[in-house]
């Protein structure tokens, strides 16, 4: 079976744009969470999805959202970045116990 | 919140083994995962345990979990040039808000 993909792996925005990160995972996974990796924080749980449903949530604030669709792609939005928001945007696709992660993509906010 | 502590960095001799230490404070934890990054890369799932096993064995690697204590370690076997990574912890707990991560440990070869 073919991994996780992420698109795209490399973004440059600048401040107060917004962006859109997308995540396909692993065929017959129907859980998609998202993770956020910064040297400073480490690894941070940002949402997980299943059957388009959000079903948790981290602690990070409203300008981030994502959203599953119905074939179990999803994708994740920033709005108004923030020179914080640089950093590895790493997507999981789950099957029972197990995450598998992507590549991860790489965004830096100047 | 939870917590999960790693030691930052450890260096150890091509052939010998590896000994990678993990405390974590989630009573309720689940599962428990050792996940392997390389520079550029993803995390890769290298093992997990169940939180009612003590011990699980995957060839080159040994995971050892002392729930009493919230102590897990993963040890590799005849470690290789190619196992130099950083190698996280990370648990899932009872109320299945994500992973929760350690660090980090920045496993580094020696010749």
């Amino acid at each position: 079976k073919a991994g996780v993909t992420q698109t795209p792996r490399y973004l440059i925005k600048t401040r107060g744009q917004q962006v859109t990160l997308s995540c396909s995972p692993i065929s017959g996974h129907r859980s998609v969470s998202w993770y956020q990796q910064t040297p400073g924080q480490g690894l941070q749980f940002l949402f997980e999805y299943f059957s388009e449903t959000q079903r948790n949530k981290g602690n990070f604030p409203g300008r981030f959202s994502g959203r599953q669709f119905s074939n179990s792609r999803s994708e994740m939005n920033v709005s108004t970045l923030e020179l914080g928001d640089s950093a590895l945007y790493l997507c999981a696709s789950s099957w029972a116990e197990t995450q598998y992660f992507g590549p991860g993509t790489r965004l830096l906010v100047l | 919140g939870e917590d999960v502590e790693q030691s930052l960095f450890l260096s150890v001799r091509e052939g010998d083994s590896s000994v990678i230490n993990c405390t974590y404070t989630d009573s309720s934890s689940t599962y428990l995962y050792w996940y392997k990054q390389e520079p550029g890369a993803g995390l890769q799932l290298l093992t997990y345990i169940f939180s009612n096993m003590d011990m699980k064995q995957d060839q080159r690697l040994t995971v050892l979990l002392n729930k009493k204590d919230k102590h897990l370690s993963l040890r590799i076997a005849d470690t290789q040039t190619g196992d130099s990574a950083i190698y996280f912890c990370a648990e899932r707990g009872g109320g299945a808000d994500g992973l929760t991560f350690g660090k980090g440990t920045h496993l580094i070869i020696q010749p």
